[in-house]
């Protein structure tokens, strides 16, 4: 059964500190992973990563992917109040019943 | 471009009773997923249309049913509602790039 594990599951920072969400999985036939944010509504979509080792970047958030150990992190840095959600890890798999398995993702809070 | 829109936001009903939630797609995408978020569950796939063809489907129950029109809108219906129906829906569109752009949801409370 395809699978997506996301640690770690709520994390408490101050403002200004450096982050590491971590995402790993078990999917069969892979084809990409991709993060989302989530404040008090929908998910945002925020990288999509299908290529190991090349990091994808926006501001102040960046990810990584590698596919032969099976995980992802996501790194946000000089974090602020306007960071704080929950963050989705999502496993796109070429084959099976699911387009998408989600994590339960990490509750991240920026405190000033 | 108008972003996805789902009706109603909010919805309370009791058990037993019967739902339809609704949601329309970005302009121009063709494919629509459901999906059930619950804080012990997380985020859970429900089932995934295109075209009118309901193309994959989540371990649910057949309680939970839905479909899509020719105008790439779609509805899903919960029947016999029960207490732990009570989640967050969200519907999202996929691009033809493969990105899925999440409508607002709507809560179901089930009392």
């Amino acid at each position: 059964e395809d699978k997506v594990v996301q640690s770690p599951l709520s994390l408490v920072v101050h403002e200004g500190d450096t982050v590491t969400l971590n995402c790993s999985y078990e999917v069969t036939n892979f084809r990409s992973l991709l993060w989302y944010k989530q404040e008090k509504k929908a998910p945002t979509f925020l990288f999509m990563l299908t290529s190991s080792g090349i990091e994808k970047k926006s501001g102040r958030l960046s990810s990584i992917l590698d596919k032969k150990e099976l995980f992802s992190i996501l790194n946000i840095t000089a974090t602020q109040t306007g960071d704080s959600a929950v963050y989705l890890c999502a496993v796109e798999a070429n084959s099976g019943n699911t387009p998408l398995v989600f994590g339960k993702g990490t509750r991240l809070s920026v405190i000033a | 471009k108008a972003g996805v829109t789902q009706t109603p936001r909010y919805l309370i009903k009791t058990r037993g009773q019967q739902v339809t939630l609704s949601c329309s797609p970005i302009s121009g995408h063709r494919s629509v997923s459901w999906y059930q978020q619950t804080p012990g569950q997380g985020l859970q796939f429900l089932f995934e249309y295109f075209s009118e063809t309901q193309r994959n489907k989540g371990n649910f129950p057949g309680r939970f049913s839905g479909r899509q029109f020719s105008n790439s809108r779609s509805e899903m219906n919960v029947s016999t509602l029960e207490l732990g129906d009570s989640a967050l829906y969200l519907c999202a569109s996929t691009s033809g790039h493969n990105e899925q752009f999440f409508g607002p949801g709507t809560r179901l409370t089930v009392l």
